[in-house]
């Protein structure tokens, strides 16, 4: 059974400063990988999804896919305070409807 | 634009009862729809993913038991029962290499 490995668990960063959150899986069956965004007592919102080898970019969150290091991150340009909220990574195998999720990364960004 | 409402968005749950909740898939674009739970702790873990009307499951998780249910095309539905520790459901719809969450029920154990 795949399992996803995110760090760290909490990052505080400057507004402005660049945020960048890591995510590691154990094996190379997922072919979809994606980012969500959960603020405190929130729903998720998917950030970007990523199924190819290299970078996908979505406004100010660029996600960066690796599959032969079996790792997956997320890079936040210029964060605000309102991105304050819990990130998590989730992959997949397309077609299954089942995403497998990391415990997290609580993110605070500081005015 | 919404593509999934759930219902209740929240419940009291005495111990020792059940709950029913549904979710109405407003796109049939994307048409498999799947349960999830998030514990206290926040993590979330795939429960079921039900494609066709008449499809049912079953699964017992530490603090519940499940039974999925997929009534319609349009309509999903989950009992939740023998629940110990609060948790919040979440509906999803997909289809190919998208996925979307619904609003969410949280369930609090009373």
């Amino acid at each position: 059974q795949q399992k996803v490995q995110q760090s760290p668990e909490s990052l505080t960063v400057s507004e402005g400063a660049m945020a960048s959150l890591n995510c590691t899986f154990s094996d190379g069956t997922s072919d979809n990988f994606r980012w969500y965004r959960q603020h405190s007592g929130k729903g998720l919102e998917v950030l970007v999804s990523i199924f190819s080898d290299g970078e996908k970019e979505e406004g100010r969150f660029t996600a960066h896919l690796n599959r032969a290091s079996l790792h997956v991150s997320l890079h936040i340009r210029e964060p605000q305070p309102s991105d304050s909220a819990v990130y998590l990574c989730a992959m997949s195998i397309t077609n299954t409807g089942k995403l497998t999720f990391g415990d997290g990364t609580v993110l605070t960004v500081k005015p | 634009v919404t593509l999934l409402e759930q219902n209740p968005r929240w419940r009291l749950v005495p111990r020792g009862q059940a709950v029913n909740l549904r979710c109405i898939l407003k796109n049939s674009q994307y048409p498999w729809m799947s349960w999830y739970q998030q514990d206290l702790q926040k993590q979330l873990q795939w429960l079921f993913t039900l494609r066709s009307p008449g499809d049912k499951e079953v699964k017992s998780l530490p603090g519940a038991d499940y039974l999925a249910t997929r009534v319609t095309d349009t309509e999903l539905r989950l009992q939740v029962a023998n629940m110990s520790q609060g948790r919040t459901l979440y509906c999803t719809c997909s289809a190919d290499d998208e996925q979307y969450f619904g609003p969410g029920t949280r369930l609090t154990v009373l």
